[in-house]
């Protein structure tokens, strides 16, 4: 089984700060990595897809890269709509999500 | 748009058995797989199990097979979820999500998820 290892597990920081969430995965996915956001008391909505591709609609200071077993989850100016838990998955084999990552405004 | 919209959970003693289903509207249902994901109160999110978009092939994690069925009824639009023998770490939010790609149900990421239905486990 693939496991991924998010970190931090929290984070605090202040409006327009530049975020990073890391994700690493127990062996290589190439680039079948997704990162989902979740708000508390709803489902996890799709931000990015294949590490670095911008699902349509979500604003573009969200941006992922990475491949192989390291991976990232930018957001370039924190805004207070951010407020949630960040989740990365890989689906190169079955499918595997990290622990999450919560992210909080200061 | 894509709707997914879970219902059937509820309060069950351990051992007893749960349907939950998952109606879908907004896509052509029968050309997508689906998926069932649970998440723990207070924990993270961990898939469950995966049916093809014609129903011929499904996988399931570790901890729930040989316990839960995935089935589809493509005539109605709806995902089932049937769980047996189960357990207090069943209690969970169980969401259905719709693989992303057209008949690709393998090798896919989620979108979108549906709302969640909770199943509590407990005597």
């Amino acid at each position: 089984d693939i496991q991924m290892t998010q970190s931090p597990s929290t984070l605090s920081a202040s409006v327009g700060d530049r975020v990073t969430i890391t994700c690493r995965a127990s062996q290589s996915i190439s680039s079948w990595l997704a990162w989902y956001q979740q708000k508390p008391g709803k489902a996890p909505k799709l931000l990015i897809y294949k590490a670095s591709s911008l699902e349509s609609g979500v604003p573009s200071r969200f941006s992922g890269s990475g491949s192989g077993t390291e991976f990232t989850l930018t957001i370039s100016s924190l805004q207070p709509d951010d407020s949630a838990t960040y989740y990365c998955q890989q689906y190169n084999s079955y499918w595997t999500f990290g622990q999450g990552t919560k992210v909080e405004i200061k | 748009q894509v709707q997914l919209e879970e219902s059937g959970g509820g309060v069950v003693q351990p051992g007893r058995s749960l349907r939950l289903s998952c109606a879908a509207s907004g896509f052509t249902f029968n050309t997508y797989g689906m998926h069932w994901v649970r998440q723990a109160p207070g924990k993270g999110l961990e898939w469950v199990a995966v049916i093809s978009y014609d129903g011929s092939n499904k996988y399931y994690a570790d901890s729930v097979k040989g316990r839960f069925t995935i089935s589809r009824d493509n005539s109605k639009n709806t995902l089932y979820l049937q769980m047996n023998s189960l357990r207090a770490e069943d209690t969970a939010v169980y969401y259905c999500a719709k693989s992303a790609r057209l008949l690709e149900w393998f090798g896919n990421w989620f979108d979108p998820w549906g709302q969640g239905t909770l199943v509590t486990v407990s005597s």
